[in-house]
């Protein structure tokens, strides 16, 4: 069986400033993949970043980055220099290698962020 | 990009009436659709996966006969709730996953839809 972990509920951050949002993972699979949505109040999931469990690098894009710590079974969003509209809710999930699909999502962050 | 849409992005019905709610992959094909209930301030969780062509498979303590699934094409799949009640008052949500040719599907990402909004009276 496969578990996502966050552990903060919610958050907050001066604009401008980065954040790091934690998820934990349990996972027998030698092989997932893990992914952060955000979900703004208007309720669509946004997919924001991906990391593969092979993937030696830290994925990254744009303002966002995946802190992957396969051995701590981490994997943390950085989000750079922040704005008023990251304002959201931030789900981690992860996708095992017997699960075809299907994705395991965490029970979210909620982010806010402060002018 | 791939995109995703849900219809009706809201609805409000009776309690024992019948709800559909669509999902279509607007600009690719997905063997595969997943759809979601999100209760306010929960996480998403997953009633059930849509195969094009064959029967879904249902999650553990979500009622076929009740939340009833058709993936009768490579872009559509849709969920009606049948003789809804107000517990099924909900956020209900699809992804999409691209298939890619020669029997493959994507492994990298989901896309989902913007989700519909159900209220039973």
């Amino acid at each position: 069986a496969q578990k996502i972990t966050q552990t903060q509920p919610g958050m907050f951050v001066q604009e401008k400033e980065a954040v790091t949002l934690d998820c934990t993972y349990d996972t027998s699979d030698q092989s997932y993949g893990l992914f952060w949505y955000k979900q703004p109040s208007s309720g669509e999931m946004i997919f924001l970043i991906y990391q593969g469990s092979y993937d030696e690098q830290n994925a990254t894009e744009g303002r966002y980055s995946l802190n992957f710590q396969k051995a701590r079974k981490s994997a943390n969003l950085v989000i750079s220099a922040s704005q008023l509209g990251d304002s959201a809710m931030y789900f981690c999930a992860m996708r095992g290698g017997n699960a075809g699909n299907m994705l395991t999502f965490g029970g979210g962050t909620r982010l806010m962020v402060k002018p | 990009g791939a995109v995703v849409s849900q219809h009706p992005s809201w609805v409000i019905c009776k309690s024992g009436t019948s709800v559909k709610i669509e999902c279509r992959s607007l600009d690719f094909q997905a063997t595969t659709m997943f759809w979601y209930r999100q209760f306010p301030k929960q996480s998403l969780m997953l009633m059930a996966t849509s195969n094009e062509g064959s029967k879904a498979t249902y999650e553990q303590g979500v009622e076929k006969d009740k939340f009833l699934i058709n993936h009768a094409s490579l872009t559509l799949s849709t969920l009606t709730v049948t003789s809804a009640h107000p517990e099924d008052s909900s956020f209900y949500i699809c992804s999409a996953c691209p298939y890619r040719g020669q029997g493959q599907t994507s492994t990298d990402t989901q896309y989902f839809g913007p989700g519909t909004r159900l209220t039973v009276l």
